[in-house]
């Protein structure tokens, strides 16, 4: 089945306790994107990768870091996870960024930082 | 910059009401138009989506027309069902950016009563 996975699906943790939340597809797509949903201002993307070994930052990069060192894998990675981070998170995919292509949404990871 | 303003919710109706979800965009380029949906607990799926103007976008008995004009793509459906119950998110893809993100409102969420 076609599908982006997110690990893990809830996480509770502290203020500055590293942390990595894994995103992977299954579709051979070249286009990954991260992006948090925060009530009353939608999604916003954080970081994208058009390929292997290319990243870039999106709106809200700030905290955030990530890797792209196989095509199907696009972890995102918080160093020194901060309240402000508390958020739910997506990660997507596409075959490629173009006109009118679909993006496939994993399920999400909610990440509480107290 | 970019940015899409939908109808804050939620949208409260009976089943077989019709349903309106407006939806304006500001955009630099020629942008493709889409509407995702998110059910409880799940990632967005892609509803619909419209490239040119004119375009009508349309699945499950939803519809949306491209409105250049107005700078417009709004969601209907003549007879929602309890089913529909979902929050619906209005986005864009500018050429501009290279089509290397989406741009999303802030989502309205319909609630359908039997």
């Amino acid at each position: 089945e076609a599908q982006v996975t997110q690990n893990p699906r809830y996480l509770i943790t502290v203020t500055g306790k590293k942390l990595t939340v894994t995103c992977s597809q299954n579709m051979n797509h070249e286009y990954m994107s991260w992006y948090r949903q925060d009530p009353g201002l939608g999604l916003r993307q954080i970081y994208y990768s058009m390929n292997v070994e290319v990243t870039d930052k999106g709106d809200v990069p700030e905290g955030y870091k990530v890797s792209r060192k196989e095509k199907r894998n696009f972890p995102l990675i918080l160093e020194s996870p901060s309240p402000n981070q508390t958020s739910l998170y997506f990660c997507a995919s596409s075959l490629y960024p173009g006109l009118a292509i679909e993006q496939y949404f994993g399920p999400g990871t909610r990440l509480t930082v107290t | 910059g970019d940015s899409v303003t939908q109808m804050e919710g939620p949208v409260t109706l009976s089943e077989e009401a019709f349903l309106t979800i407006n939806c304006t965009y500001t955009a630099t380029g020629y942008p493709s138009l889409f509407w995702y949906v998110q059910y409880p607990g799940e990632g967005l799926q892609l509803l619909l989506k419209a490239t040119k103007a004119d375009d009508k976008g349309s699945n499950k008995g939803f519809e949306a027309t491209y409105r250049k004009e107005t700078t417009s793509f709004h969601l209907e459906k003549g007879s929602v069902q309890v089913s529909d119950s979902a929050v619906y998110f209005c986005a864009l893809s500018d050429p501009g950016t290279g089509f290397q993100k989406l741009v999303f409102g802030t989502g309205t969420r319909l609630l359908v009563s039997p």
